[in-house]
């Protein structure tokens, strides 16, 4: 099944912008999701069909999808976006969810 | 508004069996394909099984295979794990989760349980 690499952390300024890679083989031919996790919390769905927003997530938050890379992007960065962020996938060939490695992201 | 809580979790030790249920409540329980997602302690997330609107069509990751059973009782909106042989590494805390279909036919996950921690120890 697929393998969705992501980088351990990132670390942005307030007021910048932080952006999250997700690598893997031909993942822009997949829809590719997002959640935000913050310690001791459940995941937050943030971005859905590459760059959808739920209801209630700020504008703040988008996304990208293209090739072998899935990209979340995070504008005007607040202390409150600090939190663990992981993009997944939905693998037609194997009917397998794949959520990718995870990236820590820290407001410095 | 959208609710489902996990109950069942608790201290097993390895080769045990443990039932975890997740008792949803707000929306059509019935209409909703629904999965269940763990996270070992200081790891990612893990999708483990996904069990379909009348439970026809069940998937379930290769480390849990064989192992572990997901069901459902729509009558009762409630979604079960049967865990059976466990392992060390199947500690964690399981969350089940709502699944989505968007418009790109991505699945995903809109709503989450608080999460129920399973720890299997010796």
């Amino acid at each position: 099944s697929s393998m969705l690499t992501q980088p351990p952390s990132v670390s942005v300024a307030p007021g910048q912008t932080a952006r999250i890679t997700c690598g893997g083989n031909n993942i822009g031919s997949k829809s590719v999701h997002w959640y935000q996790q913050k310690p001791g919390q459940a995941p937050v769905l943030v971005v859905y069909d590459d760059g959808d927003r739920p209801s209630g997530i700020p504008e703040r938050f988008s996304g990208s999808n293209s090739g072998n890379t899935a990209t979340l992007t995070i504008s005007r960065v607040e202390a409150g976006d600090e939190a663990a962020y992981y993009c997944q996938v939905w693998d037609s060939g194997s009917f397998h969810c794949v959520f990718g490695t995870g990236t820590e992201v820290t407001v410095v | 508004e959208v609710q489902l809580v996990e109950s069942g979790g608790g201290l097993v030790k390895p080769g045990g069996s443990l039932r975890l249920s997740c008792a949803a409540s707000g929306f059509t329980f019935s209409s909703y394909t629904i999965n269940w997602v763990r996270q070992a302690p200081g790891r990612g997330l893990e999708w483990v099984s996904s069990i379909s609107t009348s439970g026809g069509y069940i998937y379930y990751a290769d480390s849990v295979k064989g192992r572990f059973t997901i069901s459902r009782d729509n009558a009762k909106n409630s979604l079960y794990l049967q865990m059976n042989s466990l392992r060390a590494e199947d500690t964690a805390v399981y969350y089940c989760a709502r699944e989505r279909v968007g418009e790109l036919q991505g699945y995903y996950f809109d709503s989450w349980g608080q999460g129920t921690l399973v720890t299997v120890s010796s």
